[in-house]
């Protein structure tokens, strides 16, 4: 199975800071990978899919790019709201696989 | 407005098994593939099974392969997840995620139900 490593697992920033998460594959998945959004207590949310593509709705400080192995997504301006735990997805292929997180903290 | 609501979690010995249900509405139903995810206490996200929207293929994680069965009822606009053989290790919050249709990706999301296994 593909395995996708996410870093770094945790972040503090600043309100208007721009943060950046990585997430790689360990081989090649063209741009079939997607972010998701996950605060505590609540259900995941789509961010971005198609690597870069934003889902209706989500706000467009944040941005995702990459092909490939090596992917990101940016929050371009932090806000509050945007504290929670960022997860990259694996599509295309069953199983279908997450990263292992990684939690913005909002100082 | 679309909106997924799982029911049927609880508290189930090892060996045990549960249904968990999943009642979709706010959009055509039997045009989307649906998944099941699940998320163990203080863990990330573990992709479970997908369901094409027509039930003719399903798909499933290794770890739940042979115990887990997807099924749907489109005339109730209804998800099932039979999980029978439980392992302690099963225990987390299921969500059930709609499928935008591309690729498996997830676009809508329940608010999750609760296994707990536990002897």
């Amino acid at each position: 199975d593909i395995q996708m490593t996410q870093s770094p697992s945790s972040v503090s920033a600043s309100v208007g800071d721009r943060v950046t998460i990585t997430c790689r594959a360990s081989q090649d998945i063209n741009t079939w990978l997607a972010w998701y959004q996950q605060k505590p207590g609540r259900a995941p949310k789509l961010l971005i899919y198609g690597a870069s593509s934003l889902q209706s709705g989500v706000p467009s400080r944040f941005s995702g790019s990459g092909s490939g192995t090596d992917f990101s997504l940016t929050i371009s301006g932090l806000q509050p709201e945007d504290s929670a735990s960022y997860y990259c997805q694996r599509a295309m292929y069953f199983p279908l696989t997450f990263g292992g997180g990684t939690k913005v903290e909002v100082k | 407005q679309v909106h997924l609501v799982e029911s049927g979690g609880g508290v189930v010995q090892p060996g045990g098994s549960l249904r968990l249900s999943c009642a979709a509405s706010g959009f055509t139903f039997s045009n989307y593939g649906m998944h099941w995810v699940r998320q163990a206490p203080g863990k990330g996200l573990e992709w479970v099974a997908f369901i094409r929207y027509d039930g003719s293929d399903k798909y499933y994680a290794d770890s739940v392969k042979g115990r887990f069965t997807f099924s749907r009822d489109n005339s109730k606009n209804t998800l099932y997840l039979q999980m029978d053989s439980l392992k302690v290790e099963d225990t987390a919050v299921y969500y059930c995620a709609k499928d935008r249709n591309d690729f498996w990706y997830m676009d809508v999301w329940g608010k999750g139900t609760t296994v707990t296994v536990s002897s």
